[in-house]
């Protein structure tokens, strides 16, 4: 059963990055599509946007395009997801997740990541 | 963006009750709608896929039902175990998929 292991939390200040990773272990992060989705401290899912390994092909949300960078790095079975250009805004919970295999199209979620706590602060 | 409403935001109900949690859509989904369960400090956990489908080691209580732009979820015979948040979730279009806002379901 393949399980997702973040990294750790961080603390960042307005303006720099923040790279967050997911590490598949159990299976291959390569045969599925990984989405990354933020939480906002007392709010709802917001999905930034996702990577398909296998053609390497990315697909982002608008209001994250230019800030967002998804990528996979087979050798490591790891996902890493950069937000760059920080805003206190930003602040939130960070998830990677799985699409459910035989789900057609994509976008089915069924194994996630524990999340990994941004907090933005000067 | 197609935009998804859950009712109500906050649900008060008793172990044993069924409930009952809607989800419109803003436009036609089809059945590209899932639900997901999330308990404080942890991740989401998928319940039900396209409208209707049980996810693997999900109990029986939860259902799912729906299609179109009018969905619902409902937990028969309620356990103290299921008090959480729950989540729509289209997956209709990817750009972007977007979730409801949530509804706790709270012990009343």
């Amino acid at each position: 059963q393949v399980q997702l292991v973040q990294s750790g939390a961080e603390v960042k200040k307005p303006g720099s990055s923040v790279r967050v990773s997911c590490k598949a272990s159990g299976g291959t992060v390569n045969n599925y599509a990984i989405s990354w989705v933020r939480q906002v401290p007392g709010q709802g899912l917001e999905w930034m946007g996702e990577i398909i390994p296998v053609f390497h092909t990315t697909n982002h949300a608008q209001k994250f395009q230019g800030r967002v960078t998804i990528t996979v790095d087979e050798s490591t079975n790891t996902s890493h997801m950069e937000l760059s250009s920080l805003r206190f805004e930003d602040a939130a919970v960070y998830y990677c997740a799985r699409d459910l295999p035989r789900s057609p199209g994509g976008g089915v979620f069924d194994v996630w990541g524990q999340g990994t706590k941004v907090t933005v602060s000067a | 963006d197609i935009q998804m409403t859950q009712s109500p935001s906050t649900l008060s109900a008793s172990v044993g009750d069924r409930v009952t949690i809607t989800c419109r859509a803003s436009q036609n989904i089809v059945n590209h709608l899932n639900w997901y369960q999330q308990k404080p400090g942890k991740a989401p956990k998928l319940l039900i896929y396209s409208a209707s489908s049980l996810q693997s080691g999900v109990p029986l209580r939860f259902s799912g039902g729906g299609s179109g732009a009018d969905f619902t979820l409902t937990i028969n015979i309620l356990q103290p175990e299921d008090f959480a948040t729950y989540y729509c979730q289209q997956n209709y279009s990817k750009f972007p998929y977007t979730f409801g806002h949530g509804t706790k379901l709270e012990n009343k």
